[in-house]
C-alpha cells in the first residue's frame, strides 16, 4: 500500500524550516528518505525503524511514530542545496520491498 | 556510488518491439531493484532479485520480465512494447545498511 506524502510541494525562502509528512495505512516496520534533484537518480538519506527513532543527517532530521503509523522528515535552515524531490518508502514487514509515495516536491529559493 | 551503470541510458523504439534494459553493479550486492518512474506516481516497483536466478514481481510487473544469471547484472525485458511504458527506468541495489543505490536511469521512449 502507497504511503501518502505531504504536502505535494512546498517553496521555501533560504533560512526557513519544513516538515515533510510520510503517513501509511498499514503498521509500519522501517520507513526510508531519499532526496532527487532534477535529472539526478534518488539518493538515500536515513533509515528509521520501529521504536520511535529519531535520525539526522546534516540539519535534517527524522522522526517515525510507530503508534501514528507515520514518519516526519524535518528540513531546519533550508539551503538552496536542498532543492528537490523527497520520497518516503516504507516496509510493513521486514524483507519486503520498499513501497515509495509519489514525492514532495520542494524547492529552496534566494 | 555503489558503481551502479546502466545502458543504455535513453532509448527510442516502437510500439511491439521488444526491448532489454540492461543494469550492471560492481558491490556484489545481493538485492537487487528495477523501478519506473512516472509524473505523478513517484517510484513503482517492477521486479526484484535477492539473488542469482531469484526474482519476484513488484507492484507493476505486468508486460515485464527480468533476468538474473550474474550477481553483477539484472536485465530488465519489455516483452513488447507501448507507448504506457514511456517512462524513466532506475535500477537499484541494496547495501548493508539497508540502504538501496540507484543507477543513473534509463529513460525509454516507446513511439
Amino acid at each position: 500500500q502507497q504511503p501518502v506524502q505531504s504536502p505535494q510541494a512546498v517553496i521555501l525562502r533560504e533560512g526557513e524550516d519544513a516538515v515533510i509528512n510520510c503517513s501509511s495505512s498499514k503498521a509500519l516496520y522501517s520507513v526510508h528518505w531519499y532526496r532527487q534533484k532534477h535529472g539526478e537518480a534518488p539518493v538515500f538519506l536515513m533509515i528509521l525503524l520501529k521504536g520511535g527513532e529519531q535520525k539526522g543527517h546534516e540539519k535534517i532530521s527524522a522522526s517515525f511514530n510507530e503508534k501514528k503509523q507515520q514518519s516526519s522528515l524535518y528540513l531546519t535552515a533550508s539551503q538552496l542545496s536542498y532543492s528537490g524531490t523527497y520520497f518516503c518508502g516504507t516496509e510493513n514487514s521486514g524483507n519486503t520491498p520498499l513501497v515509495f509515495g509519489k514525492g514532495t516536491r520542494l524547492s529552496v529559493i534566494a | 556510488d555503489a558503481g551502479i551503470t546502466q545502458s543504455p541510458r535513453h532509448k527510442v523504439t516502437e510500439t511491439g518491439t521488444p526491448v532489454t534494459l540492461r543494469c550492471h553493479q560492481t558491490e556484489n550486492h545481493r538485492y537487487m531493484y528495477w523501478y519506473r518512474q512516472d509524473p505523478g506516481h513517484g517510484l513503482r516497483l517492477i521486479h526484484y532479485s535477492y539473488g542469482v536466478k531469484d526474482t519476484d514481481k513488484g507492484e507493476v510487473s505486468d508486460g515485464y520480465s527480468v533476468s538474473r544469471s550474474k550477481t553483477e547484472d539484472f536485465l530488465l525485458t519489455l516483452e513488447s512494447a507501448t507507448s504506457s511504458q514511456t517512462s524513466v527506468y532506475f535500477c537499484a541495489t541494496l547495501g548493508g545498511a539497508y540502504e538501496q543505490y540507484f543507477g543513473p536511469g534509463t529513460r525509454l521512449t516507446v513511439t
